[in-house]
This record gives structure tokens, C-alpha cells and sequence, in this order.
């Protein structure tokens, strides 16, 4: 069965410093892969999204994101980070026709000043 | 609005009531979803609704879910005899292509 995993629940990082989040999927076609931010309060905010040709994929906010098919990987990376980038953080996975989204459990990002 | 909207954003209810979440997608978008995040989870699929076909409802949880949508827009998720476990943040989606656009969300607390 299709699945995304984060192994990350949360994840601590200084102000300024870069930041690498975790995802890998089980999806035994060419994924469509996808990061979504969810802030405190707020809905969801897709920042990057990955359907085919560059690997490496950039987003809004400074984010981006590199698919590496033989890891079954697509991680999250910023170089450096700001106090708003404080959030929780999902990676997903479209699987079927209907475009339904496989969702990871999210990693918490908290900044240090 | 230029974005999705639901209502209410808060609902408390007491176990074995019905609850009704409305949902207000983008105009023109053809797509409907809902999804359910669980405290600590991840979102989890529940039903996706496309045009004029029948409605994919394989992630519903149980017989007590259904949800309709009137005239290919508004979209009512309706929980019947409501349980504990039920208390979730329940979250709507459109899309007209392949990127989902999601609302606030109803946080659905059942005491």
C-alpha cells in the first residue's frame, strides 16, 4: 500500500542555521509528490510540489525540495532559517486517478533564537 | 472569497448528536475533498467528490460519515450519533488541476 513517512516528529533548529526534513514514500508508480506548511491557526499551504523533470524543486518562502528516485526520497531543505518558518510541516504523495493526497504525520519545526 | 471556506470553525457537541461541517470551494474548481487530522496525525482521506460523478467515499470510517454536494459547488460533511473519537480538525479541499487548495478547517471537539 502507498504510504509517506516523516521519521521526524519534531525537529529543533537554530535561527539562521539550514534546515533538512525527512520524507520517504512507498508508491510503485512516478509519484507526485508534494510539502505542505500548516502554521499555528492556519490552513494548509502547499510550498513545493514535484511531478517530473527536475529533481531538484524549488518553493516558495526559500524551500526546496529534491526527489531522489532511488532513495524513495523527497526531502525538505532551507539554508537558512527565519523564526516565522516555526510550523508544522507535511510531506505528501498523490496516489490514483483522483488525485487523493497520502499523507505523512508531519514534523513540528521549532526555531531557537 | 478568493479562497476555500468552511463553517463553523469551532463545533462542540455531545456524543450522539449529529453535526453538520460546511465546506465552500473555489469557484470553478471541480474537485471536492475531505480530509480528517487527528491530534498528532497526519491528514487522513475521507471522501472526494469530482463534477457530476459518483463521489469516492472509500475513506469514509464508518456508516455513520457521508457527505454531499449540492449543484457541484457546496459541499455538507455530516456525522451522525457522534463518538469521541470523532473529535477532529476536518479539513476541505478544491482543486480545478493537481494542487489542492485547502480552508481553516472545522475543529470538531464531541465532549
Amino acid at each position: 500500500a502507498q504510504s509517506v513517512t516523516q521519521p521526524d516528529i519534531h525537529i529543533t533548529v537554530s535561527e539562521g542555521a539550514s534546515l533538512e526534513l525527512r520524507c520517504n514514500y512507498s508508491y510503485g508508480a512516478t509519484p507526485y509528490l508534494f510539502w505542505y506548511v500548516q502554521s499555528p491557526g492556519q490552513g494548509l499551504q502547499l510550498l513545493l510540489k514535484y511531478f517530473s523533470g527536475d529533481t531538484l524543486v524549488q518553493g516558495i518562502k526559500g524551500f526546496e525540495a529534491e526527489f531522489k528516485r532511488s532513495q524513495s526520497s523527497f526531502n525538505l531543505r532551507k539554508p537558512s532559517v527565519h523564526w516565522s518558518d516555526a510550523a508544522e510541516y507535511f510531506c505528501a504523495v498523490v496516489v490514483g486517478s483522483n488525485y487523493q493526497l497520502i499523507w505523512g504525520a508531519g514534523t513540528k519545526l521549532i526555531i531557537k533564537p | 472569497g478568493a479562497g476555500v471556506s468552511q463553517s463553523p470553525s469551532n463545533k462542540v457537541t455531545e456524543k450522539g448528536k449529529d453535526v453538520e461541517l460546511r465546506c465552500d470551494p473555489i469557484s470553478g474548481h471541480t474537485a471536492l475533498y475531505w480530509y480528517r487530522q487527528s491530534l498528532g496525525q497526519g491528514l487522513e482521506f475521507l471522501i472526494y467528490f469530482q463534477g457530476n460523478s459518483a463521489p469516492d467515499k472509500s475513506g469514509l470510517p464508518s456508516d455513520r460519515f457521508s457527505a454531499e454536494r449540492t449543484g457541484g459547488s457546496v459541499s455538507t460533511l455530516t456525522i451522525q450519533r457522534t463518538q469521541q473519537e470523532d473529535s477532529a480538525v476536518y479539513l476541505c479541499a478544491s482543486s480545478f488541476t493537481n494542487e489542492q487548495f485547502f480552508g481553516p478547517g472545522t475543529r470538531l471537539t464531541v465532549l
